[in-house]
């Protein structure tokens, strides 16, 4: 099965702009990837904030979007908030399986 | 409001058997692709199981030919059965929706442990 790599660890000013990728081991992440990107805080249940590449919930703050970058899943941050230190996990599909990526921890300091 | 709520956690020795389910509200698991994903503490998200609407199951390696996932249209229900537990398995287990939008249910503690 896919390996699936991400940042283990950022760290943003708040107010600043950082961007978060997904990398597979199989090669490039496409739309057919349908990437996910969640975010768990300490404590709560993973809140997913983007599916299939670029939607979003509801309940996504505008300031998280995402895309396809350099053959890799990005999600990107703009204008960090203290509340969006978390961890932030996103998941590929492969064709009936799905792989989570390792995990990054962002911090706003 | 798309709602999932998971049951049927515990406390089991290794080599026994749990049958997780997922009830779901708000969304019907026969039009969604549903996963297990579990947590086991201090650690990452796994995959563990999914479903897709057109019924085809897969597992990650490691519960393949323990792990059975099935799904109830009548009930809107989806299932894990658990067979052989090993303490590796100790987890918070997740069903989640991830079709055209993805919902999460709050999770239920499996501790496979003597």
């Amino acid at each position: 099965q896919a390996v699936v790599t991400q940042e283990p660890s950022l760290t943003v000013s708040p107010g600043g702009t950082v961007t978060l990728t997904c990398g597979s081991s199989t090669g490039a992440v496409t739309s057919g990837h349908y990437p996910h990107w969640f975010q768990q805080k300490p404590g709560q249940v993973p809140r997913t904030l983007i599916y299939d590449t670029n939607n979003k919930h509801s309940w996504t703050p505008a300031r998280f979007s995402g895309s396809l970058l350099g053959g890799k899943a990005a999600l990107t941050l703009s204008g960090a908030q203290p509340e969006d230190e978390a961890d932030y996990y996103c998941l590929l599909f492969y064709g009936g399986a799905y792989v989570f990526g390792t995990g990054t921890k962002v911090t706003v300091l | 409001e798309v709602q999932l709520v998971e049951s049927g956690g515990g406390l089991v020795q290794p080599g026994g058997s749990l049958r997780l389910s997922c009830a779901a509200s708000g969304l019907a698991v026969n039009y969604n692709n549903m996963i297990w994903v579990r947590q086991a503490p201090g650690k990452g998200l796994e995959w563990v199981s999914a479903m897709t609407r057109d019924g085809d199951t897969r597992y990650v390696d490691s519960v393949k030919g323990r792990f059975t996932i099935s799904r109830d249209n009548s009930k809107n229900t989806l299932s894990l059965q658990m067979n052989n537990l090993r303490p590796e398995d100790s987890a918070i287990y997740h069903c989640a929706s991830v079709y055209g939008g993805s919902y999460w249910g709050q999770g239920t503690l499996v501790t496979v442990s003597s």
